[in-house]
């Protein structure tokens, strides 16, 4: 079944811009999301169709997806943004999310 | 605003089975997928299953599928997950999430606070 891969964890300082890849075989070819999940929360959508932004996201979240690599970037990285991101894509049957990304602002 | 309370969660011991439940609101349930999602503490996400919009199509992850089954009440706003034959390893906390449109092979746009499971002796 289709995979992604995400790196364990990212580090950034304040103020800062932090990027978060997902990698999957021709993933580009594929919409790819973006969770954000804080400690003892509930995943939120952050980005979709791989560059689009919920209402309320703020614009310092963007993402892209071309080739094999999905990138979630931060800009200007701020203290509450720190938490676990995952990414997620679908196949014909299955939805599919990688193994997260704990970002440390620091 | 959309809700999704989860229930049905607790201590169960292995091989027994566990029925949850989601009760949705906030939205025209019948429009959209449905999905189960499971974290296990400390682990990352995993999805478990999704549901189409009439219950026409239906998706399980590898771990679970034979064991657990989905199914929807449209005119309820209700969602289920039924889990027989239960490991250790399913012990984890239980999200629904409302699917983005009426496939389930597409992403996730609001989830529930999960309800608990723990498969233990």
């Amino acid at each position: 079944s289709y995979e992604l891969t995400q790196p364990p964890s990212v580090s950034v300082s304040p103020g800062q811009t932090a990027s978060i890849t997902c990698s999957g075989d021709r993933l580009g070819e594929r919409y790819a999301c973006w969770y954000q999940q804080k400690p003892g929360q509930s995943p939120v959508l952050v980005i979709y169709q791989d560059s689009k932004r919920p209402s309320g996201i703020p614009e310092r979240f963007s993402g892209s997806n071309s080739g094999n690599t999905a990138i979630l970037t931060i800009s200007g990285t701020q203290a509450m943004d720190e938490a676990d991101y995952y990414c997620q894509a679908w196949d014909s049957s299955h939805v599919v999310f990688g193994g997260g990304t704990k970002l440390t602002v620091l | 605003e959309v809700q999704l309370v989860e229930s049905g969660g607790g201590l169960v011991q292995p091989g027994r089975s566990l029925r949850l439940s989601c009760a949705a609101s906030g939205f025209t349930f019948d429009d959209y997928a449905m999905h189960w999602v499971r974290q296990a503490p400390g682990k990352g996400l995993e999805w478990v299953s999704g549901i189409n919009w009439n219950s026409g199509s239906i998706g399980y992850a590898d771990s679970v599928k034979g064991r657990f089954t989905i199914s929807r009440d449209n005119a309820k706003n209700s969602l289920y997950l039924q889990m027989n034959s239960l490991r250790a390893e399913d012990t984890a906390l239980y999200f629904c999430a409302k699917g983005y449109s009426g496939s389930y092979t597409h992403l996730l746009d609001y989830w529930g606070q999960g309800t608990l499971v723990t498969v233990s002796s």
